[in-house]
């Protein structure tokens, strides 16, 4: 029953590093979606995915890149990390794609 | 993009009072909303949805109102506890893609 999972849960990157944030589900989801959150803006979408090996585009795309190669698996990249990318991210995946999302507890990352 | 606004960023309410939470959509073509609450330090967490051909729908000590004239959202919590103490988003579907979320109401739960 494990849902949603994310790791890392905390990360400090320097600027110009990259990483990799990965998000698995057991729930058998099609649909898998990377929110980030900033204070007093709410979740904004970064990228999302209909299917495997499928990706589009969200609100916020610049600066990311995402991978979904199994159907369990998402991976959010950061090639360069900036303190502009500073902030919450949370996984989340749905069955089909106007339905409730379960999301994973997130990851803080801090760009330094 | 369409989004999503909450009226109100922060709310105090007494133990046991009712608490309402309000949220303005934008897109008259959303055909569906949810609530979600976020505890400190964890994930959204699904609370209850409607759909627009619906006005009102009930849950446990929960109820979600709907009013597409004027594209608003509220959500009722009855005899509210101090367990739900947490920000509340709603959010609205966005053309079927995916969902735009508003940016929370915080709500602190006074004894």
């Amino acid at each position: 029953n494990a849902g949603v999972t994310q790791t890392p849960k905390f990360r400090v990157l320097k600027t110009g590093q990259s990483m990799t944030l990965l998000c698995a589900q057991d729930m058998n989801h099609e649909y898998m979606y990377w929110y980030r959150q900033d204070p007093g803006m709410g979740l904004r979408l970064i990228h999302y995915s209909v299917g495997e090996g499928t990706t589009a585009k969200g609100e916020v795309p610049d600066g990311y890149n995402v991978s979904r190669l199994k159907k369990q698996n998402f991976l959010l990249g950061l090639e360069s990390a900036a303190p502009s990318q500073t902030s919450v991210y949370f996984c989340a995946s749905s069955l089909r794609t106007v339905y409730g999302y379960t999301f994973g507890s997130g990851t803080r990352l801090t760009v330094v | 993009g369409e989004s999503v606004g909450l009226h109100l960023p922060t709310l105090s309410v007494q133990e046991g009072d009712n608490s309402i939470i309000n949220c303005a959509y934008s897109n008259s073509a959303s055909d569906y909303f949810i609530w979600y609450k976020q505890e400190s330090g964890k994930g959204p967490q699904f609370i209850i949805d409607i759909r627009s051909n619906m006005d009102k729908r009930q849950g446990q000590r929960v109820t979600v109102l709907l009013n597409k004239t004027v594209k608003h959202l509220s959500l009722q919590i009855a005899a509210t506890q101090p367990g739900d103490s947490a920000v509340y988003f709603c959010a609205e579907d966005n053309y079927g893609q995916n969902f735009v979320f508003g940016p929370g109401t915080r709500l602190s739960v006074l004894p």
